[in-house]
């Protein structure tokens, strides 16, 4: 079975700060994992995924992630973080060798809270 | 905003009626799905459609009954829902491939009395 963890419910930061979103998967083989945005009364937003190749993956809005296998970790970062930032993240995984529909699996999501 | 719509945005029922959730996705996906999204909880998956055949159900109470009529639709039937139920419900699509992302409507927050 795969599953997500996201250790922390909330992170805050300040605004121009490097920020950290970590999160932790279990999967039977190589993983695909993916990281979703959400802002108040809105429905998820895809911001990144990892698929294969490059362990450093950029996405949307200057959010990049780096996969590390060893530690199984999909941590998504930026380097100056803005007051628009502030909102829900939610990391995903799903097992590619899973086999039929393959379902993906979300954590229960961080909120980020960028403090001007 | 996405290409994925849903009405209505708000909707307040009591236990004995009888409602629908609509999705629409306008980007071409064979592959539909619906959320619920309850407060401090995982995002569960209730159905998914691929190519409007339903390929999921996780084990969702008779009273929540999905309908597919093509690949750009998608409902959701209410009937005879219970408090527990209130939740923002997501819908979402995709192609059918693992490694494609979804694409998520803005939901609607479902309120039972």
């Amino acid at each position: 079975a795969q599953s997500v963890a996201q250790p922390e419910d909330q992170v805050n930061v300040a605004e121009g700060n490097p920020l950290t979103v970590k999160c932790t998967y279990s999967v039977s083989g190589n993983p695909y994992l993916f990281w979703y945005v959400q802002y108040p009364n809105r429905g998820l937003q895809f911001l990144l995924k990892y698929i294969t190749g490059d362990n450093l993956v950029k996405g949307s809005y200057g959010f990049e992630a780096e996969f590390n296998k060893s530690q199984t970790s999909f941590h998504l970062k930026k380097p100056s973080a803005l007051v628009s930032d502030s909102a829900l993240y939610f990391c995903a995984v799903r097992d590619p060798q899973g086999g039929g529909y393959q379902k993906v699996t979300f954590g229960i999501g961080t909120k980020l809270q960028v403090i001007p | 905003e996405t290409g994925v719509t849903q009405t209505p945005r708000h909707l307040v029922m009591g236990m004995t009626n009888k409602k629908s959730l609509k999705c629409e996705q306008h980007l071409g996906h064979n592959a539909m799905y619906w959320y619920k999204q309850s407060a401090k909880k995982p995002l569960e998956l209730m159905f998914v459609y691929s190519l409007e055949e339903r390929v999921e159900n996780n084990s969702v109470p008779s009273r929540f009954s999905p309908e597919c009529p093509n690949s750009s639709h998608l409902f959701l039937h209410l009937h005879t829902l219970q408090p527990e139920d209130s939740a923002l419900y997501l819908c979402a699509s995709s192609q059918p491939l693992s490694r494609n992302e979804q694409f998520f409507g803005p939901g609607t927050r479902l309120t039972v009395l």
